[in-house]
């Protein structure tokens, strides 16, 4: 089993949709999560972190289940913009995983 | 946060030579990550670079293929060495941990 796995994808949405990213880890012992978003042939950059109690970042939303092991990410009224890959990010200790990334592209 | 320089931005590389890629951070920082992203695909951890010891290699990477040098707290470089078509890839530094991860530029290779 993948330390991190999230839905295949790609998601085509049209703007305005609200849409929503699921990811799983298998290391019980993570304790920091992440949205990561990368754009096409840039690097990663951060997105939002990802809190047991759920946090809310405008039009973004992380939820946490740790006995799941499960992450989430939705998007509300889905902009243009907003296309690009999703990653989930686990630290289990000091190393960074990935998961394998999800494609979203918002059609006008 | 920390801001990374990496260096080449891209090249492209005869197969069968080296290619040994920098990077340099404006902060001194413990631990230094190496990731590879093949077209279509996530970042792959390549290892682990700490000051002052040899690089931990993740399953799949050897340091005969992937040798990295962490000479201080702010720089490292990762060397793709004997290279192939299959090496054609964007490598990644970044640092980081619990709160976040930086990443530099990354650079984009092609082997011919």
């Amino acid at each position: 089993r993948k330390e991190v796995e999230q839905d295949p994808g790609p998601f085509n949405v049209p703007e305005g949709a609200t849409v929503a990213f699921n990811c799983t880890y298998s290391n019980s012992a993570s304790q920091s999560f992440f949205w990561y978003r990368q754009d096409c042939r840039k690097e990663p950059k951060l997105l939002m972190s990802v809190y047991s109690s759920g946090n809310e970042d405008g039009r973004f939303t992380a939820q946490l289940n740790r006995a799941s092991q499960y992450i989430s990410l939705l998007i509300r009224d889905s902009k243009l913009s907003d296309s690009a890959t999703y990653l989930c990010v686990v630290i289990p200790y000091d190393k960074v995983i990935f998961g394998p990334g999800t494609s979203l592209s918002v059609i006008p | 946060s920390a801001v990374i320089s990496q260096k080449p931005s891209r090249d492209i590389c005869q197969r069968g030579t080296s290619l040994t890629i920098q990077c340099q951070v404006d902060s001194q920082v413990t631990m230094m990550f190496w990731y590879r992203q093949q077209p279509g695909q996530s970042l792959t951890l390549i290892a682990t670079a700490n000051q002052g010891s040899e690089a931990t290699y993740e399953s799949g990477f050897v340091i005969d293929k992937f040798p990295i040098s962490r000479p201080n707290l702010t720089f490292s470089t990762l060397t793709v060495s004997n290279m192939s078509p299959e090496d054609s890839s964007i490598y990644l530094c970044s640092v980081g941990g619990q709160l976040e991860a930086f990443f530099g530029q990354g650079t984009r290779l092609t082997v011919v």
